[in-house]
Protein backbone atom coordinates (compact mmCIF):
# COMPACT_ATOMS: atom_id res chain seq x y z
CA UNK A 1 0.00 0.00 0.00
CA UNK A 2 1.04 3.74 -0.27
CA UNK A 3 1.95 4.07 -3.57
CA UNK A 4 2.58 7.15 -5.45
CA UNK A 5 3.22 7.90 -9.09
CA UNK A 6 4.54 10.56 -10.95
CA UNK A 7 4.07 11.50 -14.59
CA UNK A 8 5.89 11.88 -16.71
CA UNK A 9 9.08 10.62 -15.68
CA UNK A 10 11.50 12.39 -17.82
CA UNK A 11 10.38 15.70 -19.72
CA UNK A 12 12.55 17.54 -22.29
CA UNK A 13 11.40 21.12 -22.97
CA UNK A 14 12.23 24.19 -24.98
CA UNK A 15 12.78 27.41 -23.05
CA UNK A 16 9.67 29.26 -22.83
CA UNK A 17 7.41 26.76 -22.24
CA UNK A 18 5.41 25.16 -19.32
CA UNK A 19 5.22 21.72 -18.12
CA UNK A 20 2.85 20.00 -16.73
CA UNK A 21 3.73 16.93 -13.99
CA UNK A 22 1.07 14.99 -12.17
CA UNK A 23 1.05 13.17 -9.13
CA UNK A 24 -1.30 10.42 -7.74
CA UNK A 25 -1.86 8.70 -4.84
CA UNK A 26 -2.57 5.62 -6.22
CA UNK A 27 -4.13 3.37 -3.29
CA UNK A 28 -4.82 5.99 -0.77
CA UNK A 29 -6.11 9.59 -0.36
CA UNK A 30 -4.44 12.05 0.76
CA UNK A 31 -5.19 15.64 1.84
CA UNK A 32 -1.97 16.91 1.15
CA UNK A 33 0.58 16.20 -1.39
CA UNK A 34 4.17 18.08 -1.63
CA UNK A 35 6.53 18.90 -4.10
CA UNK A 36 10.13 18.90 -3.78
CA UNK A 37 12.97 19.93 -6.29
CA UNK A 38 16.34 18.29 -6.37
CA UNK A 39 19.69 19.14 -7.53
CA UNK A 40 22.28 16.39 -8.47
CA UNK A 41 24.22 15.34 -4.87
CA UNK A 42 21.97 17.66 -3.21
CA UNK A 43 18.93 17.25 -0.55
CA UNK A 44 15.57 17.25 -1.07
CA UNK A 45 14.70 21.31 -1.27
CA UNK A 46 10.88 21.56 -0.23
CA UNK A 47 9.22 23.80 -2.74
CA UNK A 48 5.12 23.78 -1.43
CA UNK A 49 2.63 22.29 0.40
CA UNK A 50 -0.32 21.23 -1.56
CA UNK A 51 -3.74 21.13 -0.21
CA UNK A 52 -6.61 19.88 -1.86
CA UNK A 53 -9.64 22.51 -2.34
CA UNK A 54 -7.51 24.91 -1.50
CA UNK A 55 -4.57 27.34 -2.71
CA UNK A 56 -1.22 25.88 -1.95
CA UNK A 57 1.46 26.98 0.37
CA UNK A 58 5.27 28.04 -1.24
CA UNK A 59 8.04 27.97 0.72
CA UNK A 60 10.11 31.37 1.24
CA UNK A 61 12.02 32.01 -2.08
CA UNK A 62 9.51 29.69 -4.52
CA UNK A 63 8.12 31.76 -7.15
CA UNK A 64 4.16 30.86 -6.87
CA UNK A 65 3.03 31.76 -10.09
CA UNK A 66 5.91 29.95 -11.74
CA UNK A 67 5.02 26.92 -10.11
CA UNK A 68 1.57 26.93 -10.19
CA UNK A 69 -0.18 23.56 -8.23
CA UNK A 70 -3.25 22.46 -8.49
CA UNK A 71 -4.75 20.07 -6.12
CA UNK A 72 -8.17 18.72 -7.55
CA UNK A 73 -8.95 15.31 -5.93
CA UNK A 74 -8.02 13.62 -2.97
CA UNK A 75 -5.62 11.61 -5.16
CA UNK A 76 -4.18 14.47 -7.54
CA UNK A 77 -1.81 17.21 -7.39
CA UNK A 78 -0.33 18.75 -10.54
CA UNK A 79 2.49 20.76 -10.80
CA UNK A 80 2.91 22.74 -13.75
CA UNK A 81 6.20 24.65 -14.55
CA UNK A 82 5.61 28.08 -16.49
CA UNK A 83 8.04 29.67 -19.07
CA UNK A 84 10.63 27.20 -18.04
CA UNK A 85 13.99 28.24 -18.81
CA UNK A 86 17.57 25.65 -18.45
CA UNK A 87 18.16 27.12 -14.26
CA UNK A 88 14.54 25.47 -14.06
CA UNK A 89 15.81 21.72 -15.03
CA UNK A 90 15.95 19.54 -12.38
CA UNK A 91 14.34 16.78 -10.43
CA UNK A 92 11.08 16.92 -9.05
CA UNK A 93 9.49 14.91 -6.38
CA UNK A 94 5.89 14.61 -5.23
CA UNK A 95 5.31 12.78 -1.58
CA UNK A 96 1.71 12.35 -0.25
CA UNK A 97 1.03 11.79 3.32
CA UNK A 98 -1.11 8.83 4.58
CA UNK A 99 -2.36 9.12 7.92
CA UNK A 100 -3.91 5.29 7.57
CA UNK A 101 -2.08 2.21 7.13
CA UNK A 102 0.97 1.80 6.77
CA UNK A 103 0.94 5.77 7.83
CA UNK A 104 4.13 8.10 6.75
CA UNK A 105 5.06 10.31 3.80
CA UNK A 106 5.44 8.31 0.69
CA UNK A 107 6.91 9.53 -2.62
CA UNK A 108 6.63 9.40 -6.03
CA UNK A 109 9.21 8.05 -8.76
CA UNK A 110 10.22 11.59 -9.62
CA UNK A 111 10.36 13.68 -12.65
CA UNK A 112 13.80 14.72 -14.59
CA UNK A 113 12.62 18.13 -16.40
CA UNK A 114 15.80 19.08 -18.83
CA UNK A 115 15.17 22.54 -20.31
CA UNK A 116 16.90 23.45 -23.31
CA UNK B 1 19.61 28.22 13.10
CA UNK B 2 17.95 24.99 12.25
CA UNK B 3 20.21 22.60 10.63
CA UNK B 4 20.23 18.55 9.55
CA UNK B 5 23.32 17.17 9.18
CA UNK B 6 24.32 13.61 8.13
CA UNK B 7 27.78 12.52 7.30
CA UNK B 8 28.66 14.00 3.81
CA UNK B 9 31.47 11.73 2.94
CA UNK B 10 30.43 8.22 1.41
CA UNK B 11 30.87 5.18 3.68
CA UNK B 12 32.40 2.31 2.56
CA UNK B 13 32.07 -0.91 4.08
CA UNK B 14 32.48 -4.85 3.37
CA UNK B 15 29.96 -6.94 2.55
CA UNK B 16 28.59 -8.62 6.08
CA UNK B 17 29.75 -5.82 8.33
CA UNK B 18 27.04 -3.35 10.14
CA UNK B 19 26.74 0.38 8.45
CA UNK B 20 26.12 2.93 10.32
CA UNK B 21 24.55 6.24 9.77
CA UNK B 22 24.44 9.59 11.60
CA UNK B 23 21.95 12.52 12.02
CA UNK B 24 22.57 15.46 13.69
CA UNK B 25 19.94 18.41 14.32
CA UNK B 26 19.89 21.81 15.71
CA UNK B 27 16.97 24.18 16.97
CA UNK B 28 14.45 21.63 16.34
CA UNK B 29 11.86 19.82 18.40
CA UNK B 30 10.50 17.14 16.23
CA UNK B 31 7.80 15.24 16.25
CA UNK B 32 9.12 12.28 14.49
CA UNK B 33 11.58 11.46 12.32
CA UNK B 34 11.76 9.16 8.93
CA UNK B 35 14.58 7.29 7.25
CA UNK B 36 14.43 7.23 3.37
CA UNK B 37 16.71 4.83 0.45
CA UNK B 38 16.96 6.72 -2.76
CA UNK B 39 18.66 5.26 -5.17
CA UNK B 40 19.88 7.66 -8.20
CA UNK B 41 17.50 9.05 -10.42
CA UNK B 42 14.47 7.91 -8.48
CA UNK B 43 12.46 9.07 -5.47
CA UNK B 44 12.59 8.35 -1.88
CA UNK B 45 11.52 5.01 -0.40
CA UNK B 46 10.07 4.99 3.10
CA UNK B 47 11.97 2.61 5.31
CA UNK B 48 11.28 3.48 8.67
CA UNK B 49 9.67 6.18 11.23
CA UNK B 50 10.58 6.59 14.90
CA UNK B 51 8.88 8.92 17.57
CA UNK B 52 10.08 11.44 19.97
CA UNK B 53 9.17 9.11 22.74
CA UNK B 54 10.52 5.60 20.98
CA UNK B 55 13.91 5.02 21.97
CA UNK B 56 14.62 2.30 19.13
CA UNK B 57 12.93 0.95 16.01
CA UNK B 58 13.96 -2.04 13.87
CA UNK B 59 12.47 -3.54 10.61
CA UNK B 60 14.29 -6.52 10.04
CA UNK B 61 17.78 -5.80 9.44
CA UNK B 62 17.49 -2.23 9.89
CA UNK B 63 17.49 -0.37 13.07
CA UNK B 64 16.90 3.55 14.67
CA UNK B 65 17.80 5.41 17.51
CA UNK B 66 16.60 8.36 18.25
CA UNK B 67 18.20 10.27 21.16
CA UNK B 68 16.26 13.64 21.65
CA UNK B 69 18.59 15.10 24.17
CA UNK B 70 21.58 14.48 22.13
CA UNK B 71 19.45 15.18 19.19
CA UNK B 72 20.80 12.43 17.16
CA UNK B 73 19.16 9.64 15.09
CA UNK B 74 21.22 6.44 14.28
CA UNK B 75 20.67 4.20 11.17
CA UNK B 76 22.41 0.67 11.58
CA UNK B 77 21.73 -1.68 8.69
CA UNK B 78 23.11 -5.06 10.18
CA UNK B 79 24.72 -8.16 7.84
CA UNK B 80 25.38 -5.05 5.17
CA UNK B 81 24.76 -6.49 1.46
CA UNK B 82 26.31 -4.80 -1.64
CA UNK B 83 21.81 -4.32 -2.69
CA UNK B 84 21.95 -2.01 0.19
CA UNK B 85 24.21 0.47 -1.43
CA UNK B 86 22.14 3.94 -1.87
CA UNK B 87 21.68 7.41 -0.49
CA UNK B 88 20.35 6.90 2.86
CA UNK B 89 18.27 10.15 3.89
CA UNK B 90 16.73 11.37 6.99
CA UNK B 91 14.21 13.74 7.90
CA UNK B 92 12.52 15.73 10.31
CA UNK B 93 8.78 16.37 10.95
CA UNK B 94 8.59 19.42 13.14
CA UNK B 95 4.85 19.84 12.03
CA UNK B 96 2.24 17.52 11.02
CA UNK B 97 3.14 16.06 7.24
CA UNK B 98 6.45 18.85 6.22
CA UNK B 99 9.18 17.22 5.91
CA UNK B 100 12.73 18.21 6.36
CA UNK B 101 15.28 16.60 4.81
CA UNK B 102 19.54 16.00 5.79
CA UNK B 103 21.63 16.34 2.65
CA UNK B 104 21.88 12.49 2.76
CA UNK B 105 24.58 10.03 2.95
CA UNK B 106 26.34 7.82 0.21
CA UNK B 107 26.37 4.01 1.38
CA UNK B 108 28.60 1.40 -0.26
CA UNK B 109 28.73 -1.85 0.22
CA UNK B 110 31.80 -3.92 -1.06
CA UNK B 111 31.51 -7.81 -1.71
Amino acid sequence: GAVVSQHPSRVICKSGTSVKIECRSLDFQATTMFWYRQFPKQSLMLMATSNEGSKATYEQGVEKDKFLINHASLTLSTLTVTSAHPEDSSFYICSAFSSGGPRGQFFGPGTRLTVL
Amino acid sequence: SQKIEQNSEALNIQEGKTATLTCNYTNYSPAYLQWYRQDPGRGPVFLLLIRENEKEKRKERLKVTFDTTLKQSLFHITASQPADSATYLCALVPQEGKLIFGQGTELSVKP
